[in-house]
């Protein structure tokens, strides 16, 4: 069975630090990876994905994922954190060739960037 | 252009009433994705639409709850009798097409609350 964790409910960060959201994934076969971020009472908006290729992924707003196949990890990262970064974000897995495949998802990591 | 738009983005119910719920995708999407969000399952998925394919129904979790899309396009998620566990927020998302590399994109989600 497919399964994303996030094993860090919460993540604070000073602004202008480098944040880094933790997200580890189980699947049978090669994975697809994505990122979400959901600010409060808004839908997910789509950070970023790995699908294949180069494991250093860059997506919206300056973050960017690092694919690891033998730690089965896509840990989210920015250089330096905004306040405004500050929002749940959401990991979520879905399986190669899974034509129609819904999303799995993470449980969620709330960042908190204080100024 | 315009995104995912759900509504109403509020619902407050009684118990025992039936609500439905409105999706209208992304111009052109073919895929439309129902999910739920709430505190204590997270992100599940819970109905998908490709085309005019069968709906792939395997999320639902009871039958109380049935979806629909008309003309390939607008989709309703209606919840019969509706229970205090039905509170939650519900996600609507499209993507283009259904392989596996596809993003979703989600609406601002419906937040339904039973009384």
């Amino acid at each position: 069975a497919q399964s994303v964790a996030q094993p860090e409910d919460q993540v604070n960060v000073a602004e202008g630090n480098p944040l880094t959201v933790k997200c580890t994934y189980s699947v049978s076969g090669n994975p697809y990876l994505f990122w979400y971020v959901q600010y409060p009472n808004r839908g997910l908006q789509f950070l970023l994905k790995y699908i294949t290729g180069d494991n250093l992924v860059k997506g919206s707003y300056g973050f960017e994922a690092e694919f690891n196949k033998s730690q089965t990890s896509f840990h989210l990262k920015k250089p330096s954190a905004l306040v405004s970064d500050s929002a749940l974000y959401f990991c979520a897995v879905r399986r190669f060739r899974d034509q129609g495949g819904k999303l799995i998802f993470g449980q969620g990591t709330e960042l908190s960037v204080k100024p | 252009g315009a995104g995912v738009s759900q509504s109403p983005s509020n619902k407050v119910t009684e118990k025992g009433k039936d609500v439905e719920l409105r999706c209208d995708p992304i111009s052109g999407h073919t895929a439309l994705y129902w999910y739920r969000q709430s505190l204590g399952q997270g992100l599940e998925f819970l109905i998908y639409f490709q085309g005019n394919s069968a709906p792939d129904k395997s999320g639902l979790p009871s039958d109380r709850f049935s979806a629909e899309r008309t003309g390939g396009s607008v989709s309703t998620l209606t919840i019969q009798r509706t229970q205090q566990e039905d509170s939650a927020v519900y996600l609507c998302a499209s993507s283009l097409g259904s392989g596996s590399t596809d993003t979703q994109y989600f609406g601002p989600g419906t937040r339904l609350t039973v009384l």
